[in-house]
């Protein structure tokens, strides 16, 4: 079965600075691999998704993720954030022949003027 | 139009009580999926249903029961609330490529048990 750690909790940065997100990754068959976000009091959206091909991948508002197989990690990216990017963040794994997504513990972002 | 919707939005309720909440996503999807998440923000799949059969059934007290009257539609029942049950509960759907390639979640159930 799948799993997924969250190295941060909680993550401060200043406004403009950039931020990362580390995710780890357990699983013994191929997998693939997310990052939602979810603004306060409202659901998850998805941010970017590893289905297959590139191992970088990008969102439309500045995120990006990388994934490495070898070190099992999709690390979450961003090279200037805003106030608006305050959110937590889940990032969450599907082993390619099973039915469930599996969350990690999710990090709080907190963007700072 | 939302996608995946969720009723109500908040629920409180004494504690024994049974109550629902219902799903219904727009998408055509084929599977759909209760999720509960903690004080602590952690998520933990409930169930899934994929074409109304019931596919993932974690261990989750026989209080709860899903229902799925049609693809569309997955609610979630709970008999005798307990206080542990407060939570805010999501809704979500993916299509069905034998894995949930990306799902889309109901802005989620605020639940009160007092």
């Amino acid at each position: 079965a799948q799993s997924v750690t969250q190295l941060d909790s909680q993550v401060p940065v200043f406004e403009e600075a950039p931020v990362e997100l580390r995710c780890n990754y357990s699983s013994s068959v191929s997998v693939y691999l997310f990052w939602y976000v979810q603004y306060p009091n409202q659901g998850l959206q998805l941010l970017l998704k590893y289905l297959s091909g590139s191992t970088l991948v990008e969102s439309i508002n500045g995120f990006e993720a990388e994934f490495n197989k070898s070190q099992t990690s999709f690390h979450l990216r961003k090279p200037s954030v805003h106030i608006s990017d305050t959110a937590e963040y889940f990032c969450a794994v599907s082993e390619v022949t099973d039915y469930k997504l599996s969350f990690g513990a999710g990090t709080t972002v907190t963007v700072r003027a | 139009d939302t996608a995946v919707s969720q009723t109500p939005k908040y629920l409180v309720t004494q504690m024994g009580n049974d109550k629902s909440i219902k799903c219904e996503q727009n998408l055509g999807h084929d599977t759909m999926y209760w999720y509960k998440q903690d004080s602590k923000k952690f998520l933990k799949i409930m169930f899934s249903y994929n074409n109304k059969e019931l596919i993932i059934n974690e261990t989750v007290p026989n209080r709860f029961s899903p229902k799925s009257p049609d693809k569309a539609h997955l609610n979630l029942h709970i008999n005798s609330l307990e206080l542990g049950d407060s939570a805010v509960y999501f809704c979500a759907s993916s299509p069905y490529t034998g894995s949930p390639t990306e799902a889309f979640f109901g802005q989620g159930t605020r639940l009160t048990v007092v």
